[in-house]
C-alpha cells in the first residue's frame, strides 16, 4: 500500500509566522489531497493537486505537488490562532481511478500562538 | 457542516453489545467509505461502496459489517468488538464513478469499547 510520511510530526509558530508541512510518497503520486482536522472531529478538504508542478492557493494557504520527487508541501502565510489543526495530506493509489479513496499520513499538529 | 451526518457522536459499548454507526450523506455522492482513526496511527481506509455495492474491504475483521441500502446512506455495524477497536470512525463520501474525487468527511463517532 501506498505510503505517506509527513513532517514534521508536530509545530508551534507564533501568530504571523510563515510556515511548511511536507508530504513525501513512497510510490507515484497520481492526485494528492490536503485535509485539515480539528482535534476528534471530521475532516474539513482544503486543496487536490493532480499534476506534477501544480499548485494551489486558498487564501493564505499555498499548496504544491513535485511529482518528480512524490513530495507535496503545504504553506500557510501569516499564520492565524484559526489555522491551528491537524493537517492530514491523502493520496489516490490508482491513476485513473475516479474513487476517492485514500490513504493518508499521520499528520501534522499544528499549533499558532498569540 | 459538510453534508455528511454521522451519528451517534459518541459511542460507548461493552464486548458483548451489538450497535450500528450511521452515515447519512445530502450531496447526491455515489461513493461512501468507513475510515478508522485510532491514536498515533494513520487514518485507516476500511471500507468503499460505490453505487451501493462493496468494492473495498481491507482486510477489515468480520466483527465490523458494513450495509448500504441506498446511495444516501451506510451503515457499520458491530458486534463483540475488543477494546483495542476503541477509535474515531468516519464516513466520507465523493462523487464517485465519473465525477470530482475529492472526499467529504462527517464529524465521526468516537467509540470506546469497555
Amino acid at each position: 500500500s501506498q505510503e505517506l510520511e509527513q513532517s514534521p510530526q508536530s509545530l508551534i509558530v507564533q501568530e504571523g509566522k510563515n510556515l511548511t508541512i511536507n508530504c513525501t510518497s513512497s510510490k507515484t503520486l497520481y492526485g494528492l489531497y490536503w485535509y485539515k482536522q480539528k482535534y476528534g472531529e471530521g475532516l474539513i478538504f482544503l486543496m487536490m493537486l493532480q499534476k506534477g508542478g501544480e499548485e494551489k492557493s486558498h487564501e493564505k494557504i499555498t499548496a504544491k505537488l513535485d511529482e518528480k520527487k512524490q513530495q507535496s508541501s503545504l504553506h500557510i502565510t501569516a499564520s492565524q490562532p484559526s489555522h491551528a489543526g491537524i493537517y492530514l495530506c491523502g493520496a489516490d493509489p490508482d491513476r485513473g481511478s475516479t474513487l476517492g479513496r485514500l490513504y493518508f499520513g499521520r499528520g501534522t499538529q499544528l499549533t499558532v500562538w498569540p | 457542516e459538510t453534508g455528511v451526518t454521522q451519528t451517534p457522536r459518541h459511542l460507548v459499548m461493552g464486548m458483548t453489545n451489538k450497535k450500528s454507526l450511521k452515515c447519512e450523506q445530502h450531496l447526491g455522492h455515489n461513493a461512501m467509505y468507513w475510515y478508522k482513526q485510532s491514536a498515533k496511527k494513520p487514518l485507516e481506509l476500511m471500507f468503499v461502496y460505490s453505487l451501493e455495492e462493496r468494492v473495498e474491504n481491507n482486510s477489515v475483521p468480520s466483527r465490523f459489517s458494513p450495509e448500504c441500502p441506498n446511495s444516501s446512506h451506510l451503515f457499520l455495524h458491530l458486534h463483540t468488538l475488543q477494546p483495542e477497536d476503541s477509535a474515531l470512525y468516519l464516513c466520507a463520501s465523493s462523487q464517485g464513478v465519473n465525477g470530482n474525487t475529492e472526499a467529504f468527511f462527517g464529524q465521526g463517532t468516537r467509540l470506546t469499547v469497555v
